[in-house]
């Protein structure tokens, strides 16, 4: 089965702790994203891969790094996490035009 | 960049009914329409698409149809039902480089039965 999977799927954290969320998918797509999703602002992109070792910045980047050393793992990390990265995360794989959405990571910052 | 402007932001229809949400985008070089249903604390799924050599898409109650001059999208939901409420988005995408979707703000669909 098509899956792509994200772990944590929720997560309370502090100001300043370091975090990662972890994203998997096994259809072996190149292309990986991640996505923020706020209300009445819908979803925006934060980085995005389209291959191995190739990573770059969507519309809303500050404050996250990724990384991408093999085709199925697209960790995201908040080196610092600030009350405003509260937010609901999606990972994102596309096979050709439509995007396949992981679950989810609700994430609070306090 | 690609903007996408969606109306209304929220809709209440009587079941049966039909639901219009409509949306806009700038880059005349968008050439892939998704509309995304979101369900409350679930992923974004994909119901439809079209892309810009098409201008109608059919599947059962839902719809969707483009005008490229106008630069304008809408779905079109016939005989809706409660099962119907959720978020539904629309996205644009060149479909090259990036490969991103852009999203429209959402709308709020709710079916009363």
């Amino acid at each position: 089965e098509a899956q792509v999977t994200q772990n944590p799927r929720y997560l309370i954290t502090v100001t300043g702790k370091k975090l990662t969320v972890t994203c998997s998918q096994n259809m072996n797509h190149e292309y990986m994203s991640w996505y923020r999703q706020d209300p009445g602002l819908g979803l925006r992109q934060i980085y995005y891969s389209m291959n191995v070792e190739v990573t770059d910045k969507g519309d809303v980047p500050e404050g996250y790094k990724v990384s991408r050393k093999e085709k199925r793992n697209f960790p995201l990390i908040l080196e610092s996490p600030s009350p405003n990265q509260t937010s609901l995360y999606f990972c994102a794989t596309v096979s050709f035009y439509e995007q396949y959405f992981g679950p989810g990571t609700r994430l609070t910052v306090t | 960049g690609e903007n996408v402007e969606q109306h209304p932001s929220t809709l209440s229809v009587q079941e049966g009914d039909s639901a219009v949400i409509k949306c806009t985008y700038s880059d005349s070089a968008s050439n892939y329409f998704p509309w995304y249903k979101q369900e409350l604390g679930k992923r974004p799924q994909l119901i439809i698409d079209i892309r810009s050599n098409v201008g109608e898409k059919k599947d059962q109650r839902i719809a969707v149809t483009l005008n490229k001059t106008a630069k304008h999208f809408s779905l079109h939901i016939t005989e809706t039902q409660p099962e119907d409420s959720a978020v539904y988005f629309c996205a644009a995408s060149m479909g090259t480089g990036r490969r991103a979707l852009t999203f429209g703000s959402g709308t709020r669909l709710q079916v009363q039965p």
